[in-house]
């Protein structure tokens, strides 16, 4: 059983198209979180959700909307997809912070 | 602005040789700092987690310093192995919020060759 399973694996789409990420833990961990791996392969968090609830929020774009239907799960939705948001999205989890156990990422290309 | 830096950022090293890299990151306001070894194509895996100033931690070959004071980590790698090949992260865990979020350095690429 994978611990966190993200999907798609890849996803290629156009410009000013919408998409999701579906991200599924069964660790039964508290806390999850998105992060991107930019150009210069710096993983940089964009959220992180606590019990549902909203907790990190960094600088990211409002095109990007996490949604979190319950504690095992955290979908990430991209409006009008651009260029620049071509990158690996990786998904993780943790209980309280402590030891993040991460998914096997979803590369998108945006043409 | 939090940073959290690695070095070198990549090494290549003969089997059975010993290595370590070096993580430097905020020593004000400490609360844990990780280390992840990260495969190509695979996701990043948890090493250590390490929280208290002096701790010591070790995985097989692979063993972690923490220096809180100063602000760095030192990994070690005993007899590297061409399966310790893979990207070792180290990432600052920032202590506001709960779950608080990891701010991970740039990695150091390790290539063990046989």
């Amino acid at each position: 059983d994978t611990a966190v399973s993200q999907t798609p694996k890849y996803l290629v789409t156009q410009m000013g198209n919408d998409k999701s990420i579906k991200c599924e833990q069964n660790l039964g961990h508290d806390t999850m979180y998105w992060y991107k791996q930019d150009s210069k392969k710096f993983l940089k968090i964009m959220f992180s959700y606590n019990n549902k609830e909203l907790i990190i929020n960094e600088t990211v774009p409002n095109r990007f909307s996490p949604k979190s239907p319950d504690k095992a799960h955290l979908n990430l939705h991209i409006n009008s997809l651009e260029l620049g948001d071509s990158a690996v999205y990786f998904c993780a989890s943790s209980q309280s912070g402590n030891g993040y156990t991460f998914g096997s990422g979803t590369r998108l290309t945006v043409v | 602005i939090l940073n959290v830096e690695q070095s070198p950022q990549s090494l290549h090293v003969q089997e059975g040789d010993s290595t370590n890299f070096t993580c430097s990151f905020p020593s004000s306001n400490f609360y844990a700092l990780h280390w992840y070894r990260w495969e190509t194509a695979k996701s990043p895996e948890a090493l250590f987690v390490m929280t208290l100033n002096g701790d010591e931690k070790k995985k097989g070959q692979i063993s972690a310093t923490l220096n809180t004071k100063e602000g760095y980590s030192y990994l070690y790698i005993k007899g590297s192995q061409p399966e310790d090949s893979a990207t070792y992260l180290c990432a600052y865990h920032h202590p506001n919020n709960q779950g608080g979020k990891l701010i991970f350095g740039q990695g150091t690429e390790l290539s063990v060759k046989p």
